[in-house]
């Protein structure tokens, strides 16, 4: 069975780098094909799809956010890592973390996701 | 950016049949995924590379792909349906990766 599950801070100011760690069992992140990504929700709207980083460090990132993204993985603690750094109100948000499966590199879904973490911005 | 566009909502009567569509012009060319969303819970895959259903989804969801439209079906929808429906695919290189706007089905 695989889980997943985000931590970090609830509450962050604004110009601050917001980081959330994503813990996960059920699959290694040394196996080839395999991956986690990052999406978040707005209150009331749309998921965003933020970063993907693969089993081979290989990593992904959404056009519109990626000077201020970075995704690590540590493999040993079977976690990945996110940062976004100069974090906006408008950045408040729920942000999930998922299991990535695919064929090719250009196939990707998330199945299954973690239950979210919402992440306020205020000072 | 790339973009995929779906209603914003869709109303069904029970045991009627909730058609979901999804545009974006790299479709023809990318898979699409559809999740399911229920108030206060994290997304659940319903549909993967079209047209494809997870082990556990329910037989009713079924998913289909016409030129830069895919469309999510389902037929003899239940109350237990109502929810919010996203589809997901990538731009025409496959490296970035988006989801459309999503769609509240409600059920009447």
């Amino acid at each position: 069975q695989i889980t997943l599950k985000e931590s970090g801070p609830t509450l962050v100011k604004p110009t601050q780098t917001l980081t959330l760690t994503c813990t996960f069992s059920g699959f290694s992140l040394s196996t080839s094909g395999v991956g986690v990504g990052w999406i978040r929700q707005p209150p009331g709207k749309a998921l965003e799809w933020l970063a993907l980083i693969y089993w081979n460090d290989d990593k992904r990132y959404s056009p519109s956010l990626k000077s201020r993204l970075t995704i690590t993985k540590d493999t040993s603690k079977n976690q990945v890592v996110l940062t976004m750094t100069n974090m906006d109100p408008v950045d408040t948000a729920t942000y999930y973390c998922a299991h990535r499966l695919g064929g090719t590199v250009t196939d990707n879904w998330f199945d299954p996701w973690g239950q979210g973490t919402l992440v306020t911005v205020s000072s | 950016s790339y973009e995929l566009t779906q209603p914003p909502s869709v109303s069904v009567s029970p045991g009627q049949t909730a058609r979901i569509t999804c545009s974006g012009d790299a479709l023809p060319k990318q898979y699409a995924y559809w999740y399911q969303q229920k108030p206060g819970q994290a997304p659940v895959l319903v549909i993967y590379k079209d047209s494809e259903r997870p082990s556990g989804i329910p037989e009713r969801f079924s998913g289909s792909s016409s030129g830069t439209t895919v469309t999510l079906t389902i037929s003899g929808v239940q109350a237990e349906d109502e929810a919010d429906y996203y589809c997901q695919s990538a731009d025409s290189s496959g490296t970035y990766l988006v989801f459309g706007g999503g769609t509240k089905l409600t059920v009447l």
